[in-house]
């Protein structure tokens, strides 16, 4: 089992939907979970970290199911702009080492 | 405030060739990564850096990478020789807390 799992995509939606990812990860002593967003050809970029207490940033929703090992993304009211690779990132051990999913590919479509 | 910057942003050489990237991490940042990056794949971390020791670098193919930051700032990365599986964005890293600031990559592509 890979230690972070996401579901490729791509997921095309239109504008103005709602959509959800989710990433499982193996290891239960995970300490600390994050979103990144990466455009094509270009780096990832911080998009949000994922609290216990669940976390929310305008459109976007992240909440942590610990007894599940699985983190979601929520985006709310798509936009063209939100269009592109959703990487899941797990800090397994408290460390400062960071596991990435394989992303998921979102695409909205006018 | 200067971001992370890497060089060459590309970079083609035959196989059995040697090259070499370059990362500047952000003024101030003690933990340097350096990630590689295959085409439909998510970052995958080669080797972390703590100043200037290595804190991990379980995924680094040793007999052909290595990597070094002198000084705890600047850091190099080697691969001699290169295969045709190398190809892939080279991605450095670096933080001072939890959010992790990338440079823009290398993209290396093996002939």
């Amino acid at each position: 089992r890979k230690e972070v799992e996401q579901d490729p995509g791509p997921f095309n939606v239109p504008e103005g939907a709602t959509v959800a990812f989710n990433c499982t990860y193996s290891n239960s002593a995970s300490q600390s979970f994050f979103w990144y967003r990466q455009d094509c050809r270009k780096e990832p970029k911080l998009l949000m970290s994922v609290y216990s207490s669940g976390n929310e940033d305008g459109r976007f929703t992240a909440q942590l199911n610990r007894a599940s090992q699985y983190i979601s993304l929520l985006i709310r009211d798509s936009k063209l702009s939100d269009s592109a690779t959703y990487l899941c990132v797990v800090n397994p051990s408290g460390t400062y080492k960071y596991i990435f999913g394989t992303g998921t590919r979102l695409k909205v479509l006018a | 405030e200067a971001g992370v910057a890497q060089s060459p942003r590309y970079k083609i050489i035959e196989k059995r060739q040697s090259v070499a990237f370059w990362c500047n991490p952000i003024s101030g940042h003690a933990t340097l990564y350096w990630y590689q990056q295959i085409l439909g794949q998510g970052p995958k971390l080669l080797i972390q850096f703590q100043n200037n020791g290595v804190v991990d670098d379980s995924q680094l193919p040793k007999d052909r990478f290595s990597a070094e930051r002198l000084k705890g700032v600047d850091s190099t990365l080697k691969i001699q020789p290169a295969k045709l599986e190398d190809s892939a964005v080279y991605l450095c890293a670096s933080s001072r807390g939890v959010e992790q600031y990338f440079g823009p990559g290398t993209r290396l592509t093996v002939t």
